[in-house]
């Protein structure tokens, strides 16, 4: 079974441009869930997307969304990009959830602002 | 947001010894996970904890939930080199929120 795969792996942008990152879901996994970890720290919760809706969002600015789409995979956008959202953008999916489902990780895009 | 205080912050040992590490909030969780990240990689989950007092293994891995459902603990066994990597505590602090909040992470090194 193919876990959960994200694209790019790295992705190079200058401050102000706009960045667009990737997901798609274990097969049958329908929750997806966007997580930043900076250098040297832990992951922070950014959003959670299931059926195609947000369900969650964690404490970032509006100019972080995305959107799931009807298979399930996701897109995670980043607008007017700052120096400090470098940062590994990591993946996760699970179940839908009746009782907890435990998360899933990809293995993140690397996004580096110059 | 939720702070998850994890400790030891990094941990060096020989192989074959005992680790042991833990995971304290101030608030109740109502799921426990832990989670192992090699370099270039996802975490990649180890165990799950649902109950308060839940005490659930996987290999030489062993975690509890606690009785307060205000921390968690992990241990490893035997340890050998392929155990580098670094350890992160998960919680849910309630049902239907489903984001995780972390902890900082427990950096193992294994000296062979």
């Amino acid at each position: 079974e193919a876990g959960v795969t994200q694209s790019p792996t790295h992705l190079i942008k200058t401050r102000g441009q706009q960045a667009t990152l990737r997901c798609s879901p274990i097969s049958g996994h329908t929750s997806v869930y966007w997580y930043q970890q900076a250098l040297g720290l832990g992951l922070q919760f950014l959003l959670w997307y299931d059926e195609g809706e947000e369900r969650n969002r964690g404490n970032f600015p509006p100019r972080f969304s995305g959107r799931q789409f009807p298979n399930y995979s996701s897109e995670l956008n980043v607008n007017a990009l700052e120096l400090e959202d470098s940062a590994l953008y990591l993946c996760a999916s699970s179940l839908a959830d009746r009782d907890y489902q435990p998360q899933h990780f990809g293995d993140g895009t690397r996004l580096s602002i110059l | 947001g939720q702070q998850l205080n994890q400790s030891p912050q990094s941990m060096f040992i020989q192989e074959g010894e005992d680790v042991s590490m833990n995971c304290t909030s101030s608030s109740i969780f109502n799921t426990w996970l832990w989670y192992k990240q090699e370099p270039g990689e996802g975490p990649v989950l180890l165990i799950a904890l649902y109950k308060a007092g839940e005490l659930t293994s996987n290999g030489r891995l062993t975690a509890q939930f606690g009785i307060t459902r205000k921390d968690s603990f992990l241990n490893i066994s035997a340890s050998i080199p392929s155990d580098v990597g670094i350890y992160f505590c998960a919680g849910q602090l309630v049902p239907g929120a489903n984001n995780l909040f972390f902890g900082t992470g427990t950096r193992l090194t294994v000296i062979p």
